[in-house]
């Protein structure tokens, strides 16, 4: 099974900041790659797929990058809506694990 | 628009076996490569995937769980049905279903989840 770790666990930032979380496959999986955003106490939210497609109606300061092992989620310029927990996901192949989840807050 | 809901039992006891529905529309089963697939989350904790079916009827399961998972679906009445056996209270979480579209293996849109506790 393909392994997902994302780094940092949390992370608190200024508004505006330039944010950029990171997430590590186990092995090789090409681009196929999702992030997710989950606020509090809300469904959790498709941003990004195929490791650099936006969603459509996704904020255009929300990007995805990388390919193969490594991939990153960068918020260029953080807003307070942007509060959450992000994860990432991988479609290679079943099982479809995803990343423990990095909480985003505010400084 | 797509939209899917969970329905079923809030509450079950330990050892029992948890039957959850998702009736979702806008969509149809019958559909090269479209999927329903089903995700958890314990309180506090990540997104664990569980199951995937498939427009071919093709199953996916999450091999951790693989022998208490049984995933089917019926395309007539647009919904897809989820049984784990054998519940255990680590097996408290919000479950939801989620559609999976023809390009790819992400969810899209989600359900809005039902939170199942495991309890005597």
């Amino acid at each position: 099974d393909i392994q997902m770790t994302q780094s940092p666990s949390s992370l608190s930032a200024s508004v505006g900041d330039r944010v950029t979380i990171t997430c590590r496959a186990s092995q090789g999986i090409s681009n196929y790659l999702a992030w997710y955003q989950q606020k509090p106490g809300k469904v959790p939210k498709l941003l990004i797929y195929a490791a650099s497609t936006l969603q459509s109606g996704v904020p255009s300061r929300f990007s995805g990058g990388g390919s193969g092992t490594d991939f990153t989620l960068t918020i260029s310029s953080l807003q307070y809506e942007d509060v959450a927990t992000y994860y990432c996901q991988h479609y290679n192949s079943a099982p479809y694990t995803f990343g423990q989840g990095t909480k985003l807050e505010i400084k | 628009q797509i939209t899917l809901k969970e329905s079923g039992p809030t509450l079950v006891k330990p050892t029992q076996t948890l039957t959850l529905t998702c009736t979702f529309s806008g969509f149809s089963l019958n559909t090269n490569r479209m999927g329903v697939g089903w995700i958890r989350q314990p309180p506090g904790k990540a997104l664990e995937w569980l199951a995937l079916v498939f427009w071919d009827d093709d199953k996916r399961y999450n091999p951790s769980l693989k022998s208490r998972l049984t995933i089917t679906k019926d395309t007539s009445k647009n919904q897809v049905v989820l049984t784990v056996t054998n519940m255990d209270p680590v097996d408290t979480a919000t479950y939801y279903c989620a559609h999976r579209g023809a390009a790819g293996t992400w969810f899209d849109p989600w359900g809005q989840g039902t939170l199942v506790t495991v309890s005597s």
